[in-house]
């Protein structure tokens, strides 16, 4: 699987959007891009995942540069309970081993 | 909604204990999963398996098995516990490929403590 690359840690005010970026240089024509997040002590739980178009669910938007190289996922109106650490993940498509690399991500910390 | 469950949140066990974690899922996936998660160290593959009584191992399969039965069902083994087996384990799930990628789904993990 490709290596990904974020930031630490992030902060955002409540109510104001987070935009955590990731980036995956290495990353081939049939890798996914995915984007996890891990509330403290619990499981990670999907957020969000595509190729090479933006996407945009009810949780958030994702949005992936023209050459694939990076990406930014974004919780429009960020809460307390959006606190977590996030991960972004390269995978193959259908792999049928579905391995997850997770590293060691990104920690927003919503602030009030 | 999917839903991937564990059989405990928090376990306590003695080293050389014989430890039975379980995971069951709800969406008739095809493939599960079980991983440990250490701070630092981040999400190591156990083992994994993508039918009933088949099993792949992982990165990291030294003391422990799998078990898988029934479908809906995956246990991991540790066979005689030691404490460098204390950690978070998380189980998940994968939804088939069909063209829009492979999404995984993870229970909310077992804190297990081996003293």
């Amino acid at each position: 699987d490709a290596k990904t690359t974020q930031p630490t840690s992030m902060d955002c005010a409540e109510g104001r959007a987070a935009n955590l970026p990731c980036n995956h240089s290495t990353i081939s024509g049939n890798e996914y891009v995915y984007w996890y997040r891990q509330i403290h002590s619990q499981g990670p739980q999907y957020i969000i995942h595509g190729l090479k178009n933006n996407e945009t669910n009810e949780m958030a938007s994702l949005i992936i540069t023209e050459d694939r190289k990076s990406s930014t996922l974004i919780l429009p109106h960020a809460t307390l309970r959006d606190t977590a650490v996030y991960y972004c993940i390269v995978r193959p498509y259908n792999t049928n081993a579905g391995k997850s690399t997770f590293g060691d991500g990104t920690t927003l910390t919503v602030k009030p | 909604d999917v839903k991937v469950t564990q059989s405990s949140r928090y376990l306590v066990k003695r080293t050389g204990e014989k430890v039975f974690l379980e995971c069951v899922q709800d969406m008739d996936h095809e493939n599960m999963f079980w991983y440990r998660q250490d701070p630092g160290l981040g999400l190591r593959l156990i083992y994994f398996s993508y039918d009933v009584k088949m099993k792949e191992k992982g990165d990291i399969p030294e003391g422990y098995s799998v078990s898988r039965e029934k479908k809906e069902r995956f246990s991991l083994i540790l066979e005689s516990a030691s404490t460098n087996q204390t950690s978070m384990y998380l189980c998940a799930s994968t939804t088939p490929g069909q063209g829009t990628g492979e999404t995984q789904y993870f229970g909310p993990g077992t804190r297990l403590l081996v003293l």
